[in-house]
């Protein structure tokens, strides 16, 4: 079935640091990928998304291109604040289409 | 639109008692999930429906555990008897369509469950 391995954490940064999170995934076809972040004590949010191969999505200074040729969904940002300090979950649909499956999350705590 | 609406936000109760869990999907999304998230296994799926009906209960741990949604706002996990080992956070998300088709999970706040 479909599966996600991301890179394991915590990833401690200083302000203004460029950021790069690994994403790799396994799936039957082409499904959507997708970044959720996770700030303390909230919810998941949709961070991005990308619908097909060479699609990039991006939202709030953070970018992840699909790589199909090399199965990946790397997220990056340029310049990281302090309140990016959050968990970051990599994500794909179930073989089924139906729900997701998740990635074990990147701790990324940034400091000034 | 206000998101999807769980309640309550934290939850400590005793083992052995009865914990219900609400949500309220985002009006017009026709797809329903529950997950759970724990530090040991991540977030998993428990019970997804479409149209109020369940489709895939296939991650509910057990038969303490049981979800129902009886209308297209409205659903709730119920957990009886509850144990420590169900102390988690429970999250809902909704959907207008199946992510095959392209489309996005909205998750709620979740329900952070303490079962002492």
């Amino acid at each position: 079935g479909n599966s996600v391995t991301q890179m394991e954490g915590p990833v401690t940064l200083s302000e203004e640091a460029f950021l790069t999170i690994n994403c790799t995934y396994t799936a039957t076809g082409y499904p959507s990928l997708f970044w959720y972040v996770q700030y303390p004590g909230e919810g998941l949010q949709l961070l991005l998304k990308a619908t097909k191969a060479d699609d990039k999505g991006s939202n709030k200074g953070f970018e992840a291109t699909y790589r199909k040729e090399t199965t990946s969904f790397h997220l990056e940002k340029g310049s990281v604040q302090v309140s990016d300090s959050a968990v970051y979950f990599c994500a794909l649909p179930n073989q089924a289409g139906t729900a997701l499956i998740f990635g074990k999350g990147t701790t990324l705590s940034v400091s000034s | 639109d206000a998101g999807v609406i769980q309640s309550p936000r934290h939850e400590v109760t005793e083992m052995g008692q009865e914990v219900t869990l609400r949500c309220k999907p985002i009006s017009g999304h026709d797809y329903l999930f529950w997950y759970r998230q724990t530090m040991m296994r991540g977030l998993e799926l428990l019970i997804y429906f479409n149209n109020n009906v369940p489709i895939d209960d296939s991650g509910m741990p057990e038969d303490r555990f049981s979800a129902k949604m009886p209308n297209a706002s409205f659903s709730t996990l119920k957990i009886q008897p509850s144990e420590p080992r169900d102390s988690a956070v429970y999250f809902c998300a909704s959907s207008y369509d199946v992510l095959e088709r392209g489309d996005t999970q909205y998750f709620g706040p979740g329900t952070r469950l303490t079962v002492l």
